[in-house]
């Protein structure tokens, strides 16, 4: 199994454009959630998913849209970009509810200039 | 909403010596407490978790404690090595379910050879 992937690794944006981050797992788990991390700071959750059709606003959600058309991906659209989204951002899964552990991503560093 | 607080923000420690980390919750509803622990340019990786049904849980040199009435938990480190420099995270969830996790802000754990 992969895991949990996120792609692209990097991303540089311009001021006002629109992007995808992609985040996909192979180990059938039906919650999946998107985090940002922003220097010395801890991961604060901006939208998640409990399965297939079926997403909620996190802590800091404005400036963000999830879907989940499918138990194995979860993108997460950054509408307009604005500086105040550079950071790293960190897509997670868990199993069923008789589980706890997340597994997390390998991360998306964004720019915002 | 949940929050979390964790001190130090950063720790130096000799090697062989023990390492403390402290995290406080707000939310008494919180059930369930895992550590992360994450080195640079890295995914955060779960190394312990603790339910609320538990006061402790060991997993060779590392251990974490739960005091439910104060609302706070620790993690605890012994014979530190250098492999253990990283920034930790602690956080909280609650619910049966769900996988809405609340993080501390980390602390940076430098070990000294």
């Amino acid at each position: 199994n992969a895991g949990v992937t996120q792609t692209p690794k990097f991303q540089v944006l311009k001021t006002g454009q629109s992007m995808t981050l992609q985040c996909a797992q192979d180990m059938n788990h039906e919650y999946m959630s998107w985090y940002r991390q922003d220097p010395g700071m801890g991961l604060r959750l901006i939208h998640y998913s409990v399965g297939a059709g079926i997403t909620d606003q996190g802590e800091v959600p404005n400036g963000y849209n999830v879907s989940r058309s499918t138990t194995e991906d979860f993108p997460l659209r950054l509408l307009s970009a604005a500086p105040s989204q550079t950071s790293v951002y960190f897509c997670a899964s868990k199993g069923g509810s008789s589980t706890d552990t997340q597994y997390f991503g390998p991360g998306t560093r964004l720019t915002v200039l | 909403g949940e929050n979390v607080e964790q001190h130090p923000s950063t720790l130096s420690v000799q090697e062989g010596d023990s390492a403390v980390i402290k995290c406080t919750y707000s939310d008494s509803a919180s059930n369930y407490f895992p550590w992360y622990k994450q080195e640079l340019g890295k995914r955060p990786q779960l190394i312990i978790d603790i339910r609320s049904n538990v006061g402790e849980k060991k997993d060779q040199r590392i251990a974490v404690t739960l005091n439910k009435t104060a609302k706070h938990f620790s993690l605890h480190i012994t014979e530190t090595q250098p492999e253990d420099s990283a920034v930790y995270f602690c956080a909280a969830k609650k619910g049966a379910a769900g996988n809405k996790l609340t993080f501390g802000g980390g602390t940076r754990v430098l070990v000294k050879p």
